[in-house]
C-alpha cells in the first residue's frame, strides 16, 4: 500500500465547469475525509465518511458539492458549475476509526477556476 | 467552529538554532490535539498525537508539550536544519469525526 492517492494533482477548468477528484485511500482504513485549504488559511473540513456512509458534511458544502464513496474504497468529490472561490487545494486523509492514530493525508489536488 | 490559532505565522531561523512554536486552542470539549509537517509539494506528515494534560511526545529533535487546562501546545525543534522547512500545523479533535486546523506556522531554516 503506498499511502493515499489523489488524482489529478492540478486541475485548471473554466468557471462554470463541472469537475471531479478521486481519492484512494489507505485500504485497511475505513475513514476518509475531505478537506479543503485556501490560501493563508489551514485546511478546513468538508465531509467524512466511515465505510460507504457519508456521516457528516460541512456547510462549506455547498448544493453545488458532492461525494461519494460508492464501496467504501476509492471516494470522487464533484463540483459542479465552479466558480473563482472554488480555487483551492483539496485534501483527501483516511484514519482508522479511532482518530488517535492520526489521519493519512494525500498530496492534495490543486483546483485553479479561470 | 472551534478557533485554533498558531504563532507565529512564519519563522526564520539560521541552522543550527532551536526554536519553538505555540498552538492554543479552546479548552473545552478536548479529546486529542495533532501536530503535521507540510513540505511544499508533499503531503503532510502527522508528528504527534496527544491527549493527555501534560504529555510530552519526542521524535528525533522535534517535540511537543500539552497543556489541556490552559489550551495550548508547544512544538520545539533543537538545532534546527534546512531540511526542518517546512509548514507545521496543528489540528484539534474534539468531537473525533473531523479536526480543526490552525493555519500553520511556515518555518525556513537558513543554511
Amino acid at each position: 500500500d503506498t499511502g493515499v492517492s489523489q488524482d489529478p494533482r492540478h486541475k485548471i477548468t473554466k468557471r462554470g465547469q463541472n469537475v471531479t477528484f478521486r481519492c484512494d485511500p489507505i485500504s485497511e482504513h475505513n475513514r476518509l475525509y475531505w478537506y479543503r485549504q485556501t490560501l493563508g488559511q489551514g485546511p478546513e473540513f468538508l465531509t467524512y465518511f466511515q465505510n460507504e456512509a457519508q456521516l457528516e458534511k460541512s456547510r462549506l458544502l455547498s448544493d453545488r458539492f458532492s461525494a461519494e464513496r460508492p464501496k467504501g474504497s476509492f471516494s470522487t468529490l464533484e463540483i459542479q458549475r465552479t466558480e473563482q472561490g472554488d480555487s483551492a487545494m483539496y485534501l483527501c486523509a483516511s484514519s482508522l476509526e479511532l482518530v488517535n492514530y492520526g489521519y493519512t493525508f494525500g498530496s492534495g489536488t490543486r483546483l485553479t477556476v479561470v | 467552529i472551534l478557533n485554533v490559532e498558531q504563532s507565529p505565522q512564519s519563522l526564520h531561523v539560521q541552522e543550527g538554532d532551536s526554536t519553538n512554536f505555540t498552538c492554543s486552542f479552546p479548552s473545552s470539549n478536548f479529546y486529542a490535539l495533532h501536530w503535521y509537517r507540510w513540505e511544499t509539494a508533499k503531503s503532510p506528515e502527522a508528528l504527534f498525537v496527544m491527549t493527555l494534560n501534560g504529555d510530552e511526545k519526542k521524535k528525533g529533535r522535534i517535540s511537543a508539550t500539552l497543556n489541556t487546562k490552559e489550551g495550548y501546545s508547544y512544538l520545539y525543534i533543537k538545532g534546527s536544519q534546512p531540511e526542518d522547512s517546512a509548514t507545521y500545523l496543528c489540528a484539534l479533535n474534539s468531537t473525533g469525526n473531523q479536526f480543526y486546523f490552525g493555519t500553520g506556522t511556515s518555518l525556513t531554516v537558513i543554511p
